[in-house]
Protein backbone atom coordinates (compact mmCIF):
# COMPACT_ATOMS: atom_id res chain seq x y z
CA UNK A 1 0.00 0.00 0.00
CA UNK A 2 1.46 3.21 -0.87
CA UNK A 3 -1.03 5.60 0.59
CA UNK A 4 -0.36 8.14 3.12
CA UNK A 5 0.91 7.11 6.64
CA UNK A 6 1.04 8.27 10.37
CA UNK A 7 3.46 7.60 13.21
CA UNK A 8 1.96 6.70 16.10
CA UNK A 9 -1.30 5.65 15.48
CA UNK A 10 -2.46 6.81 19.23
CA UNK A 11 -0.24 8.55 22.03
CA UNK A 12 -1.28 9.47 25.09
CA UNK A 13 0.94 11.87 27.17
CA UNK A 14 0.40 13.84 30.30
CA UNK A 15 -0.04 17.54 30.35
CA UNK A 16 3.04 19.42 29.36
CA UNK A 17 5.20 16.94 27.72
CA UNK A 18 6.24 17.67 24.50
CA UNK A 19 4.97 15.10 21.23
CA UNK A 20 6.19 14.67 17.87
CA UNK A 21 4.37 13.19 15.16
CA UNK A 22 5.80 12.20 11.66
CA UNK A 23 3.52 11.93 8.25
CA UNK A 24 5.01 9.96 5.45
CA UNK A 25 3.34 11.35 1.89
CA UNK A 26 2.36 9.27 -0.69
CA UNK A 27 5.53 9.07 -2.99
CA UNK A 28 5.58 12.35 -5.04
CA UNK A 29 3.88 14.06 -3.79
CA UNK A 30 4.80 17.39 -3.28
CA UNK A 31 2.44 19.00 -1.11
CA UNK A 32 2.06 17.91 2.65
CA UNK A 33 -0.77 19.43 4.93
CA UNK A 34 -1.85 18.73 8.43
CA UNK A 35 -5.06 19.15 9.91
CA UNK A 36 -6.43 18.64 13.41
CA UNK A 37 -10.17 17.04 14.21
CA UNK A 38 -12.01 17.10 17.36
CA UNK A 39 -14.63 15.00 18.09
CA UNK A 40 -17.96 16.13 16.36
CA UNK A 41 -16.26 18.49 14.31
CA UNK A 42 -14.48 18.43 10.74
CA UNK A 43 -10.74 18.63 10.28
CA UNK A 44 -9.46 22.17 10.84
CA UNK A 45 -6.42 23.36 8.31
CA UNK A 46 -2.97 23.44 10.46
CA UNK A 47 -0.21 24.30 7.90
CA UNK A 48 0.84 23.54 4.18
CA UNK A 49 3.91 22.68 3.15
CA UNK A 50 5.10 22.80 -1.26
CA UNK A 51 8.34 20.74 -0.89
CA UNK A 52 10.11 21.90 2.02
CA UNK A 53 9.08 25.52 2.18
CA UNK A 54 5.99 26.08 4.89
CA UNK A 55 3.26 28.12 2.56
CA UNK A 56 0.37 28.92 4.77
CA UNK A 57 0.12 28.09 8.70
CA UNK A 58 -3.28 28.40 10.52
CA UNK A 59 -4.09 30.51 13.54
CA UNK A 60 -4.65 27.66 15.02
CA UNK A 61 -1.17 27.01 14.87
CA UNK A 62 0.31 28.44 17.97
CA UNK A 63 3.72 29.28 18.95
CA UNK A 64 3.27 25.57 20.81
CA UNK A 65 3.13 24.05 17.62
CA UNK A 66 5.67 23.78 14.93
CA UNK A 67 6.08 21.67 11.78
CA UNK A 68 8.86 20.93 9.31
CA UNK A 69 9.56 18.78 6.02
CA UNK A 70 13.44 19.07 6.05
CA UNK A 71 13.64 17.83 2.80
CA UNK A 72 10.57 17.41 0.70
CA UNK A 73 9.45 14.66 2.08
CA UNK A 74 8.24 13.13 5.54
CA UNK A 75 6.94 16.32 7.78
CA UNK A 76 7.14 16.00 11.31
CA UNK A 77 4.58 17.96 13.99
CA UNK A 78 5.97 18.79 16.95
CA UNK A 79 3.76 19.79 19.90
CA UNK A 80 5.56 21.35 23.20
CA UNK A 81 4.09 21.71 26.60
CA UNK A 82 0.91 19.85 25.67
CA UNK A 83 -2.30 21.17 27.40
CA UNK A 84 -5.71 18.76 27.38
CA UNK A 85 -6.76 21.16 24.76
CA UNK A 86 -4.57 19.48 21.99
CA UNK A 87 -6.37 16.26 22.60
CA UNK A 88 -8.09 15.54 19.06
CA UNK A 89 -7.21 13.34 16.04
CA UNK A 90 -3.87 15.11 13.83
CA UNK A 91 -4.66 14.30 10.17
CA UNK A 92 -2.13 14.46 7.28
CA UNK A 93 -2.92 14.88 3.79
CA UNK A 94 -0.75 15.24 0.63
CA UNK A 95 -1.11 15.74 -3.26
CA UNK A 96 0.50 16.63 -6.77
CA UNK A 97 -2.35 18.98 -7.37
CA UNK A 98 -5.65 19.77 -5.76
CA UNK A 99 -6.95 16.47 -4.77
CA UNK A 100 -5.31 15.68 -1.50
CA UNK A 101 -5.33 12.25 -0.13
CA UNK A 102 -5.14 11.46 3.56
CA UNK A 103 -3.50 9.39 6.23
CA UNK A 104 -5.43 7.27 8.56
CA UNK A 105 -4.42 9.79 11.51
CA UNK A 106 -2.56 9.92 15.01
CA UNK A 107 -5.22 10.22 17.80
CA UNK A 108 -3.45 12.29 20.86
CA UNK A 109 -4.87 12.31 24.52
CA UNK A 110 -3.53 14.84 26.66
CA UNK A 111 -4.15 13.56 30.45
CA UNK B 1 -12.16 32.38 4.48
CA UNK B 2 -14.70 30.49 3.37
CA UNK B 3 -17.70 28.85 5.21
CA UNK B 4 -19.07 25.50 4.16
CA UNK B 5 -22.59 24.28 5.46
CA UNK B 6 -23.56 20.51 5.08
CA UNK B 7 -27.14 19.61 5.56
CA UNK B 8 -28.54 17.22 6.88
CA UNK B 9 -26.70 16.94 9.96
CA UNK B 10 -28.12 13.98 10.61
CA UNK B 11 -29.99 11.11 8.60
CA UNK B 12 -31.60 7.97 9.03
CA UNK B 13 -32.43 5.62 6.62
CA UNK B 14 -33.98 1.89 5.54
CA UNK B 15 -31.37 -0.37 3.40
CA UNK B 16 -32.76 0.72 -0.30
CA UNK B 17 -33.01 3.65 0.22
CA UNK B 18 -31.71 6.64 -1.93
CA UNK B 19 -30.75 10.03 -0.43
CA UNK B 20 -29.10 13.29 -1.04
CA UNK B 21 -26.48 15.39 0.66
CA UNK B 22 -25.80 18.92 0.10
CA UNK B 23 -22.94 21.51 0.53
CA UNK B 24 -22.84 25.21 0.41
CA UNK B 25 -20.20 27.45 0.17
CA UNK B 26 -20.12 31.10 1.05
CA UNK B 27 -17.19 31.59 -1.83
CA UNK B 28 -16.08 30.11 -5.12
CA UNK B 29 -14.02 27.37 -4.69
CA UNK B 30 -11.52 25.86 -7.46
CA UNK B 31 -10.91 22.28 -5.30
CA UNK B 32 -14.26 20.75 -3.79
CA UNK B 33 -13.68 16.77 -2.61
CA UNK B 34 -16.20 14.60 -1.05
CA UNK B 35 -14.85 12.24 1.89
CA UNK B 36 -16.83 9.77 3.97
CA UNK B 37 -15.06 9.07 7.47
CA UNK B 38 -14.59 5.71 8.60
CA UNK B 39 -15.21 4.38 12.13
CA UNK B 40 -11.39 4.31 12.87
CA UNK B 41 -11.03 7.95 11.76
CA UNK B 42 -9.42 7.97 8.31
CA UNK B 43 -11.23 9.94 5.30
CA UNK B 44 -11.42 8.15 2.25
CA UNK B 45 -12.28 10.49 -0.62
CA UNK B 46 -15.37 9.66 -2.54
CA UNK B 47 -15.00 12.36 -5.46
CA UNK B 48 -12.83 15.26 -6.51
CA UNK B 49 -15.43 17.11 -7.98
CA UNK B 50 -14.67 21.58 -8.54
CA UNK B 51 -17.66 20.92 -11.14
CA UNK B 52 -19.77 18.71 -12.86
CA UNK B 53 -21.03 15.42 -12.49
CA UNK B 54 -19.52 11.90 -11.51
CA UNK B 55 -20.91 9.26 -10.69
CA UNK B 56 -18.90 5.71 -8.86
CA UNK B 57 -20.75 3.07 -8.67
CA UNK B 58 -24.43 3.95 -5.87
CA UNK B 59 -22.63 6.97 -5.19
CA UNK B 60 -22.73 10.57 -7.96
CA UNK B 61 -21.69 13.74 -7.33
CA UNK B 62 -22.66 17.32 -9.18
CA UNK B 63 -21.25 20.77 -8.45
CA UNK B 64 -23.27 23.98 -9.35
CA UNK B 65 -20.29 25.76 -9.28
CA UNK B 66 -21.96 29.36 -10.37
CA UNK B 67 -24.38 28.62 -7.42
CA UNK B 68 -21.82 27.36 -4.93
CA UNK B 69 -23.40 24.40 -3.97
CA UNK B 70 -22.69 20.56 -4.35
CA UNK B 71 -24.68 17.27 -4.12
CA UNK B 72 -23.49 13.94 -3.32
CA UNK B 73 -26.52 10.94 -4.06
CA UNK B 74 -26.28 7.79 -2.72
CA UNK B 75 -28.45 5.48 -4.21
CA UNK B 76 -29.62 2.03 -3.13
CA UNK B 77 -27.76 2.49 0.20
CA UNK B 78 -26.59 -0.60 2.20
CA UNK B 79 -25.39 -0.99 5.82
CA UNK B 80 -22.22 -0.30 4.80
CA UNK B 81 -22.41 3.29 3.41
CA UNK B 82 -22.95 4.83 7.30
CA UNK B 83 -20.66 7.11 8.75
CA UNK B 84 -19.88 10.96 8.22
CA UNK B 85 -20.01 12.32 5.11
CA UNK B 86 -17.90 15.05 4.67
CA UNK B 87 -17.47 17.71 1.71
CA UNK B 88 -14.42 20.27 1.59
CA UNK B 89 -13.23 23.42 -0.22
CA UNK B 90 -10.84 25.61 -1.07
CA UNK B 91 -10.26 28.69 -3.34
CA UNK B 92 -9.07 31.99 -3.78
CA UNK B 93 -5.66 31.83 -3.28
CA UNK B 94 -5.78 29.20 -0.19
CA UNK B 95 -6.32 26.75 -2.94
CA UNK B 96 -4.24 24.36 -0.50
CA UNK B 97 -6.24 25.05 2.45
CA UNK B 98 -9.61 22.89 2.53
CA UNK B 99 -11.86 24.20 4.75
CA UNK B 100 -14.70 21.13 5.94
CA UNK B 101 -18.16 21.46 6.40
CA UNK B 102 -19.83 20.16 9.87
CA UNK B 103 -20.42 16.83 8.23
CA UNK B 104 -23.56 14.45 7.90
CA UNK B 105 -23.89 11.57 10.07
CA UNK B 106 -25.38 8.60 8.08
CA UNK B 107 -27.20 5.59 9.77
CA UNK B 108 -28.79 3.20 7.59
CA UNK B 109 -30.61 0.25 9.03
CA UNK B 110 -31.25 -2.99 7.95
Amino acid sequence: DTGVSQDPRHKITKRGQNVTFRCDPISEHNRLYWYRQTLGQGPEFLTYFQNEAQLEKSRLLSDRFSAERPKGSFSTLEIQRTEQGDSAMYLCASSILSEQFFGPGTRLTVL
Amino acid sequence: GIQVEQSPPDLILQEGANSTLRCNFSDSVNNLQWFHQNPWGQLINLFYIPSGTKQNGRLSATTVATERYSLLYISSSQTTDSGVYFCAGAGGTSYGKLTFGQGTILTVHP
